[in-house]
Parts: structure tokens; sequence; C-alpha cells
């Protein structure tokens, strides 16, 4: 089982819509969590960090479910800009090695 | 331009080669990583230092890999007698750990070099 597991997608999604991703990890004891996000032939860039209450940015929301170990992003009335591939990244407790899922891909129609 | 860079962005090389490639940080940044892309899939974990020090390295990096970061600042990757599936998009980051802070988690990456392996 892969450590990070995210469904690669492609979410097509029309502009406006809402669209939501999950993240799946393995070891219980990650303790950090973090959403990037990747255009293509670019390099990652942080998109928002995961806060065990939850948080917002804008039109982004991450959750965190520790009992099932995963985590979501929200993304709520959806631009074009908003197309690329969304990576989920674990911290794993006791070292600062970061484990990035294999991303979710999404584009957003006009 | 204060960002990490990295270069080549580019290589060809045929099988057996050995190449180096190299990563020069954020400057105040003491972390450094170095990842590794193919298509279709997200950055792999190969290693990372804290300063000058080699903290982790990936059990998929076989002794053919070796990275140094002697002087706590640009780091280098060598890969030895290069295999077709090395080919990939080998990705440097840095990041900047605040003493009693902890980490902010945040990763500054480059915009890779792509290894073409012949």
């Amino acid at each position: 089982r892969k450590e990070v597991e995210q469904d690669p997608g492609p979410f097509n999604v029309p502009e406006g819509a809402t669209v939501a991703f999950n993240c799946t990890y393995s070891n219980s004891a990650s303790q950090s969590f973090f959403w990037y996000r990747q255009d293509c032939r670019k390099e990652p860039k942080l998109l928002m960090s995961v806060y065990s209450s939850g948080n917002e940015d804008g039109r982004f929301t991450a959750q965190l479910n520790r009992a099932s170990q995963y985590i979501s992003l929200l993304i709520r009335d959806s631009k074009l800009s908003d197309s690329a591939t969304y990576l989920c990244v674990v911290n794993m407790a006791g070292t600062y090695k970061y484990i990035f899922g294999t991303g979710t891909r999404l584009k957003v129609l006009a | 331009d204060t960002g990490v860079s990295q270069d080549p962005r580019h290589k060809i090389t045929k099988r057996g080669q050995n190449v180096t490639f190299r990563c020069d940080p954020i400057s105040e940044h003491n972390r450094l990583y170095w990842y590794r892309q193919t298509l279709g899939q997200g950055p792999e974990f190969l290693t990372y230092f804290q300063n000058e020090a080699q903290l982790e390295k990936s059990r998929l990096l076989s002794d053919r890999f070796s990275a140094e970061r002697p002087k706590g600042s640009f780091s280098t990757l060598e890969i030895q007698r290069t295999e077709q599936g090395d080919s990939a998009m080998y990705l440097c980051a840095s990041s900047l750990q605040l003493a009693g802070l902890g980490h902010t988690g945040e990763l500054f990456f480059g915009e890779g070099s792509r290894l073409t392996v012949l």
C-alpha cells in the first residue's frame, strides 16, 4: 500500500462548479499535511496547509480526518485558472521527510 | 532571482554515463531536498539535508546515486552508470527551519533538471 494515495482523475468540471478531492495516508503517526498545486511542466507550489480543525483560504477549504486517515480539499466556484494537478503531501512523524501523493488532475472547462 | 535554481535544466546522456545536477537553494534556507518525478506521478523523495548533514536517504535510492551539500549551501546529485529507468525530472527544494517554531512545511522547489537516458 502506498503511503499517500490519491485518485489521479482527471476531474473535468464546468466553471463555477464545486469539486472535492480526497487523499488517504497509511501512517497513523503522520503529523503534518499539505496541499500543493502543480501546473503542467512547472514545479509544485504550496497551496495550503491542513490543520486539525480544518481551514479555509478563499474558495479553498481543507479538512483533516485523523480517525479515517484522510484529508480533503474542496474548491468552490471553480475558475479556469484552477486547472492543475493537486498534490497531497504528508509529513512523516519524527522526520522532515515529505511524502507526495500521485496528484489529482483537475480541468475546469469553460 | 532569489528562488531555488537548478542546473542543468535538461540533460541527455547515454546509458552508462555519469551525470551531476546542481541545486542552489534560497540563501537562508537550512534544509534541502531532492525529489524525482516521472510523468503522471507525484514527486518521489530521494534525500534531504539539514545544513551540510544528510539526514535521510530513500531506500529506493541505489548506490549509484549520491548527494552532497559540502558547505551547507548548494547541493549536487550525482548518478553513476545511468540506466534508462533513471530518466525523470529531478527536483530540488529548500525550506527554512525556525528554531523553536518547528517546520513551516513549505518547500520551495526549483524548476527541475530533466534527465533523458538513451
